[in-house]
């Protein structure tokens, strides 16, 4: 019963174009979503996140698309750069309860030169 | 503050040996998250304390799995009777509230043979 789904394991994008991350949810109660980026041998680190108030959030190269109606979030990362190369877990949570953080599986991104 | 640190970050033991883990988390963060990452999947809840009460355990926590934290500071992850299937990252996560996301350490990766 995965509540966050990231179907694409892999995706590899040339540096300095767009990447897209995306991540489907089955739970519509969800009212927040975060991203984390992890490298090998560390542990995942927050990279940003939305409430279900609103459908785009923005924080420098990084962008988060919430689509409620679809239960859909994509992740956009422009530009590209080498050092976004690493897995990117999208992650749902109930904020209006406090509750746990339930994360995908995952979608290794590799930047190519 | 150095952030959330985890030891050891490298264990391995015989099947049938008990391990304990540490984890010390920021020193202002009242909640203390244990996840679990296999490979391919994304981290998967096991626990949570709000300073010294534990407030949740996911049926992925058998009885041959404890977890404490006295005192609401550190905390400690102890499996009993190890298992192959145990073996896999471990994942300590500390915050103020959910809505915050989570600052996690590096894990400790158990090795059962």
């Amino acid at each position: 019963d995965q509540q966050v789904k990231q179907n694409s394991p892999s995706l590899s994008v040339q540096e300095g174009r767009i990447s897209i991350l995306n991540c489907d949810y089955t739970n519509s109660m969800f009212d927040y979503f975060l991203w984390y980026k992890k490298y090998p041998a560390e542990g995942p680190t927050f990279l940003i996140s939305i409430s279900s108030i609103k459908d785009k959030n923005e924080d420098g190269r990084f962008t988060v698309f919430l689509n409620k109606s679809a239960k859909h979030l994509s992740l956009h990362i422009v530009p590209s750069q080498p050092g976004d190369s690493a897995v990117y877990f999208c992650a749902a949570t109930f904020m209006n309860r406090d509750d746990k953080i339930i994360f995908g599986k995952g979608t290794r991104l590799h930047i190519l030169p | 503050d150095t952030g959330v640190s985890q030891n050891p970050r490298h264990k391995i033991t015989k099947r049938g040996q008990n391990v304990t883990f540490r984890c010390d988390p920021i020193s202002e963060h009242n909640r203390l998250y244990w996840y679990r990452q296999t490979l391919g999947q994304g981290p998967e809840f096991l626990t949570y304390f709000q300073n010294e009460a534990q407030l949740e355990k996911s049926r992925l926590l058998s009885d041959r799995f404890s977890a404490e934290r006295p005192k609401g500071s550190f905390s400690t992850l102890e499996i009993q009777r190890t298992e192959q299937g145990d073996s896999a990252m471990y994942l300590c996560a500390s915050s103020l509230f959910v809505g915050y996301g989570y600052t996690f350490g590096s894990g400790t990766r158990l090795t059962v043979v």
